[in-house]
């Protein structure tokens, strides 16, 4: 299957700076990638779609100030949290799947990254 | 709006068989997906519907009825491994895969 990494794992940053999660896939171009949150117990929360070239589309709700999505490359996608507060700290995790026809579309996951904000 | 429902946890006996309902109603549809997720790790992929019926996969099946909104994943001979969350998805009309809450599944001696 296709292969999306995530880095870094594991993050905890002090209240008030910025924190970067870079989402690569290995060995398929993604035009789109999706980034997601997850709370404990709880369900992956879409927070945006990452599109190759342009703007990043957010869900209602996410703040496109404080989480920042660039898209540069058909192989990367990185989501900047600013300012970060306890209240963001999370698993974030990104996604992507390969081009339509090749497979049924499920989405490959990176590994993730829990962010603690202190 | 949309909503995906599932149950919160089910507990079964190793080698049992243990079915996982989901209901859904979004705006469009373009698939159901089954992902199981151990605590701490990322999802990863079971089986995908998008056709009414039953599709098999070794000790996993799931099955979909688009006019119903309903979706089960059937686990068999159930392993002790199998312990985790089962989160049912949906591709919309937009082509964004949205999620239930999941349900933890324990698996018991």
């Amino acid at each position: 299957g296709a292969v999306v990494s995530q880095h870094p794992s594991w993050v905890i940053c002090k209240s008030g700076t910025s924190v970067k999660i870079e989402c690569r896939s290995l060995d398929f171009q993604a035009t789109t990638m999706f980034w997601y949150r997850q709370f404990p117990k709880q369900s992956l929360m879409l927070m945006a779609t990452s599109n190759e070239g342009s703007k990043a589309t957010y869900e209602q709700g996410v703040e496109k100030d404080k989480f920042l999505i660039n898209h540069a490359s058909l192989t990367l996608s990185t989501l900047t949290v600013t300012s970060a507060h306890p209240e963001d700290s999370s698993f974030y995790i990104c996604s992507a799947s390969p081009p339509m026809g090749s497979n049924s579309g499920e989405l490959f996951f990176g590994e993730g990254s829990r962010l603690t904000v202190l | 709006g949309q909503n995906i429902d599932q149950p919160t946890e089910m507990t079964a006996t190793e080698g049992a068989i243990v079915q996982i309902n989901c209901t859904y109603q979004t705006s469009g549809f373009n698939g159901l997906f089954w992902y199981q997720q151990h605590a701490g790790e990322a999802p990863t992929f079971l089986s995908y519907n998008v056709l009414d019926g039953l599709e098999e996969k070794g000790r996993f099946s799931s099955f979909l009825s688009r006019s119903k909104g309903y979706s089960y994943l059937l686990l068999k001979e159930l392993q002790m491994k199998d312990s985790a969350s089962y989160l049912c998805a949906v591709r919309t009309g937009g082509f964004k895969t949205i999620f239930g809450a999941g349900t933890r599944l324990f698996v018991k001696a």
